[in-house]
């Protein structure tokens, strides 16, 4: 049983480009949270996902940005990057309904920004 | 507003040292879950428990064990017998009953030495 897999694992951009992120949810998971994580720090909700709708959001600017496919997995996209987009951004996945369920993370994706 | 607070940033102990990592929360609602999760030097956020606001009994699971206490707004987590193994980032959480949003300590660096 598969569990949340993010790719890429790693990732350098320079100021100013813009990013994809990619995540797929744990077999049976139909909601995908989005996480930044900077160093020494605990994780900052970006947004979650649940069929196919941004469902809540935290507070980040709209230079971030996602999308959830019919298969449940979800891409993150930054753009216009800056030196303080570099973190670990970490996708959840749990099962959606009205009872807060257990995320389950994935590896996560370490962003630097040159 | 939401707020969770791990004072102890680092903890240092001998293996087979009982420890007890902190956490103290901030909710209006009456309704909302509590959650640990442990982050290894991998990155990925492992689940550990996640209790409800209307369940205070205390929960053990082998060498693990949490205390509840709604009246100090706490939710302690005791590692007994300590390990190598055990040495991460701990991190407490809080989100609200209907939400997807988890709301993190800064999270507790664990060193368990042999």
């Amino acid at each position: 049983d598969a569990g949340v897999t993010q790719s890429p694992t790693h990732l350098i951009k320079t100021r100013g480009q813009q990013v994809t992120l990619r995540c797929s949810p744990k077999s049976g998971h139909d909601t995908v949270s989005w996480y930044q994580q900077a160093l020494g720090q605990g994780p900052q909700f970006i947004f979650q996902y649940y069929e196919e709708e941004e469902r809540q959001r935290g507070n980040f600017p709209d230079r971030f940005s996602g999308h959830q496919f019919p298969n449940y997995s979800s891409e993150l996209n930054v753009n216009a990057l800056l030196l303080g987009d570099s973190a670990l951004y970490l996708c959840a996945s749990s099962l959606g309904g009205g009872d807060q369920q257990p995320q389950h993370f994935g590896d996560g994706t370490r962003l630097s920004i040159l | 507003a939401q707020k969770v607070t791990q004072a102890q940033t680092e903890i240092s102990v001998v293996e087979k040292e009982d420890v007890t990592l902190d956490c103290v929360y901030e909710t209006r609602d009456t309704t909302y879950y509590l959650f640990w999760y442990k982050q290894p030097p991998s990155g990925e956020l492992v689940f550990l428990i996640r209790r409800n606001s209307f369940d205070e009994q205390n929960e053990i699971s082998g060498r693990y064990s949490w205390n509840f206490q709604k009246s100090t707004s706490s939710f302690n987590f005791t590692i007994t017998a300590s390990q190598v193994v055990d040495s991460a980032v701990y991190f407490c959480a809080l989100s609200e009953a209907w939400g997807g949003k988890l709301i993190f300590g800064q999270g507790t660096e664990l060193s368990v030495k042999p």
